[in-house]
Formats: C-alpha cells, sequence, structure tokens
C-alpha cells in the first residue's frame, strides 16, 4: 500500500514562532499531488496548501509554505508567524493519477499564548 | 461556494440497525468518496465513486455498502451496525485528476455512536 506518515502526533509552538510539520510519503508514480488539510476543533476539513509534484517551486499560501523534496519524497509544512487560529489537526495527503487521496495519521499542533 | 452536505451531524444507533448517512454536493463532481476517521489512525477509505452507479472499494469496506443513484448523491450504508463501527464518518468529493483544483471538498461529519 502506498502509505503517507506523519512521524509528530503532536506538536507545539508560541504565538508568533514558526514551526515545521513533516510528512513523508510512498509513491511508484511520477504525476501526483500532495495536500496539506487542517481541521479545527469544528472538524471541517480545509485545504491549506497544494503541490503539483511535476513542479519545482514549494508552494506558498500567506504564513503557509512547504519544503517540497521529491527526491526524497518529502513534504513539510512550514507555518510561519503561528497564530492562535492556527490550532488544529493537521493532515498530509497524497494523490495519485486516478487514485483517491491517502492521508497520513495527523498532527495535532497546539499554539501557546 | 463550494458545497458537500452530510445529512446528520451526530448520530446514536442501536446494534444491529441498518444504518444510512448520505452526503450531497453541489459542484457537480464527478468523484465522491467516504472516509472514516479514528484518533490515531488518520483518515481511512472505505469506498469511493467516479460516476453513478459505479463504486470501488477502498481500505476498510468491510461492514458497509454504498449507493450512488445520482451524481449529487452518495450515501454510506451499514448494513448491521456494530459498537466497532462508532466512529466520525467524512464524505468528499473532487473533480478528476488533471482538472484544476483537483483536491477534495469535505463534509462536516457525521459522529456515529452505536450503542
Amino acid at each position: 500500500a502506498q502509505t503517507v506518515t506523519q512521524s509528530q502526533p503532536e506538536m507545539s509552538v508560541q504565538e508568533a514562532e514558526t514551526v515545521t510539520l513533516s510528512c513523508t510519503y510512498d509513491t511508484s508514480e511520477s504525476d501526483y499531488y500532495l495536500f496539506w488539510y487542517k481541521q479545527p476543533p469544528s472538524r471541517q476539513m480545509i485545504l491549506v496548501i497544494r503541490q503539483e509534484a511535476y513542479k519545482q517551486q514549494n508552494a506558498t499560501e500567506n504564513r503557509f509554505s512547504v519544503n517540497f523534496q521529491k527526491a526524497a519524497k518529502s513534504f513539510s509544512l512550514k507555518i510561519s508567524d503561528s497564530q492562535l487560529g492556527d490550532a488544529a489537526m493537521y493532515f498530509c495527503a497524497r494523490k495519485g493519477g486516478n487514485t483517491p487521496l491517502v492521508f497520513g495519521k495527523g498532527t495535532r499542533l497546539s499554539v501557546i499564548a | 461556494d463550494v458545497k458537500v452536505t452530510q445529512s446528520s451531524r451526530y448520530l446514536v444507533k442501536r446494534t444491529g440497525e441498518k444504518v444510512f448517512l448520505e452526503c450531497v454536493q453541489d459542484m457537480d463532481h464527478e468523484n465522491m468518496f467516504w472516509y472514516r476517521q479514528d484518533p490515531g489512525l488518520g483518515l481511512r477509505l472505505i469506498y469511493f465513486s467516479y460516476d453513478v452507479k459505479m463504486k470501488e472499494k477502498g481500505d476498510i469496506p468491510e461492514g458497509y455498502s454504498v449507493s450512488r443513484e445520482k451524481k449529487e448523491r452518495f450515501s454510506l450504508i451499514l448494513e448491521s451496525a456494530s459498537t466497532n463501527q462508532t466512529s466520525m464518518y467524512l464524505c468528499a468529493s473532487s473533480v478528476p485528476p488533471g482538472q484544476e483544483n483537483t483536491e477534495a471538498f469535505f463534509g462536516q461529519g457525521t459522529r456515529l455512536t452505536v450503542v
């Protein structure tokens, strides 16, 4: 089975600081997509950022950016200037050519005021 | 605004009951999915569908079935509910790969308790 691994079950960060969440994945496909989703206590899954595997440039969305290392099959999420509203479960996910999203087990992020 | 709606936010059912979880999307998406979310296990795929009347098993289909009679609606059925099916169920939809914005859009989740 093609897997997604998040090695940090829990992380914490001070407000206004930077935190990096790790994700590695396994795939035999050359064309695929990677995502980070956020799930706050409301349970609504929200897309944070996406990366197409064929793109060399790392995706950025405001305070959120990724470090995509294709050869290492690594896709980490960096959150800058952390805010209280960033506290949530974060899921890394991979999607292949015509295969459904495969998720990691999640990282619970706490933000300390 | 993109919308995936699950019929219930909370549901309590008895062991042995037949349970229907309904999901409707208004985005004309071809692909629809049912996931189960448990603490420490992330989201696991139960079933998915790439077209009307079509269904494919995911990673944990045992004890579940699905129905997709219309493009916008994808139902998850627990044929005979058991306590180990107590969980959070998430429905999602997406466009096919190769199109823009191929990420999945999720419903708000149904927390099912089987007693």
